[in-house]
């Protein structure tokens, strides 16, 4: 079956301007996690759904980030007025159970965000 | 604080080499998981294994190979007669409640 895809798969913004990735899930996982990850370093956790809800969102780095699940499948990541610091690789990542991350995550092949 | 120590930044072998990949964990939580994930040159995370903290048996799964050690907060990682097709970034990760920690990684190379 299909595993979890995000797009696009790159992106390049100028600083300031607003982006939007997207990852769409393997049908029927409950959760659906997000991470960054800058080059040469391990993902860095940002925010949780179960289903719509979303359930943990300490890791994002400030109010310009926004994650939304409307529908409890496909989500969305938000940047506003983008800085330089954004610049990493965003990747999705859903489980089939609930609960947070005791599960198998199944990763998407990520966003490569690049602020100019 | 939760964290994921993997001292190795990078190792290099010859193909047929044996490798292991060390882990140390910190954690205050009595129950958690640990995972190993690789991310191969395409960069897309691909799940290796995942162990519970109650469960401290090795596992053994074709040449890869898990030592999960509680008394030392270690999960090392073995790659037997390693190929070149093992050449990655290898990451450990702790995970409590709705978070997942991640290692900073060891990338390996596997020279033919």
């Amino acid at each position: 079956g299909a595993g979890v895809s995000q797009s696009p798969r790159y992106k390049v913004a100028k600083r300031g301007q607003d982006v939007a990735l997207r990852c769409d899930p393997i049908s029927g996982h409950v959760s659906l996690f997000w991470y960054q990850q800058a080059l040469g370093q391990g993902p860095e956790f940002l925010t949780y759904f179960q289903n719509e809800a979303q359930l943990d969102k300490s890791g994002l780095p400030s109010d310009r980030f926004f994650a939304e699940r409307p529908e409890g499948s496909v989500s969305t990541l938000k940047i506003q007025r983008t800085q330089q610091e954004d610049s990493a690789v965003y990747l999705c990542a859903s489980s089939f159970l609930a609960g947070g991350s005791t599960d198998t995550q199944y990763f998407g092949p990520g966003t490569r965000l690049t602020v100019l | 604080a939760q964290k994921v120590t993997q001292a190795q930044t990078e190792i290099s072998v010859v193909e047929k080499e044996d490798v292991t990949l060390d882990c140390v964990y910190e954690t205050r939580d009595t129950t958690y998981y640990l995972f190993w994930y690789k991310q191969p040159p395409s960069g897309e995370l691909v799940f290796l294994i995942r162990r519970n903290s109650f469960d401290e048996q090795n596992e053994i799964s074709g040449r890869y190979s898990w030592n999960f050690q509680k008394s030392t907060s270690s999960f090392n990682f073995t790659i037997t007669a390693s190929q070149v097709v093992d050449s990655a970034v290898y990451f450990c990760a702790l995970s409590e409640g709705f978070k997942t920690i991640f290692g900073a990684g060891t990338r390996l190379f596997v020279k033919a």
